[in-house]
């Protein structure tokens, strides 16, 4: 089936790293992603990692994925407060010509 | 020069009323869809066209019909509105399983 599942709530201290978790059913997806949703605005691509990858690094930005444990997880160094948003996991199924979003970790920074 | 670009941004119109979304991209992609944005920020797919082709129609009710001019253009148009389609509404393409791009929303408020 088609399901990705994150946690909806994650209050950080500013200065402190972020890590969003996300777990997925599909294991035929081979892209995953990572979008950003400020208050009252569209969907930014933060970052997307091809399944055949463990690691990507961007900046601030670092995701992990387990593949075996069909888990992904986006890492925001030093967080700031700009980083206060709604962040979604997507998946891409091979078999399906569409992205399937988890339902959104909203992240809160604490000063 | 927006990417994915939708009008109107907002859209506040009584129960019973048939309205119209329109979304246009100008990067060339083969593939369009509709997302449904609710309350509680759950994202899901409605309907995708493939160069003017409908490929994905999700359990939407038939009142909501997608019309797709030309491969830039994908509209949504919604008849005899109810409270219960209030929501945000996203456009987005796609030219490979990398690359969805979304348009910032509408907001679409049923009073």
């Amino acid at each position: 089936g088609e399901d990705v599942e994150q946690s909806l709530f994650l209050s950080v201290r500013e200065g402190d790293s972020s890590v969003i978790n996300c777990t997925y059913t599909d294991s035929s997806s081979t892209y995953l992603y990572w979008y950003k949703q400020e208050p009252g605005a569209g969907l930014q691509l933060l970052t997307y990692i091809f399944s055949n990858m463990d690691m990507k690094q961007d900046q601030r930005l670092t995701v992990l994925l387990n593949k075996k444990d069909k888990h992904l997880s986006l890492r925001i160094a030093d967080t700031q407060t700009g980083d206060s948003a709604i962040y979604f996991c997507a998946e891409s199924p091979s078999s399906a010509s569409k992205i399937i979003f988890g339902s959104g970790t909203r992240l809160s920074i604490r000063p | 020069d927006t990417a994915v670009s939708q009008t109107p941004k907002y859209l506040v119109t009584q129960m019973g009323n048939d309205k119209s979304i329109k979304c246009e991209q100008n990067l060339g992609h083969d593939t369009m869809y509709w997302y449904k944005q609710d309350s509680k920020k759950f994202l899901k797919i409605m309907f995708s066209y493939n160069n003017k082709e409908l490929i994905i129609n999700e359990t939407v009710p038939n009142r909501f019909s997608p019309k797709s001019p030309d491969k830039a253009h994908l509209n949504l148009h919604i008849n005899s509105l109810e409270l219960g389609d209030s929501a945000v509404y996203f456009c987005a393409s796609r030219h490979d399983s990398y690359g969805y791009t979304f348009g910032s929303g509408t907001r679409l408020t049923v009073v």
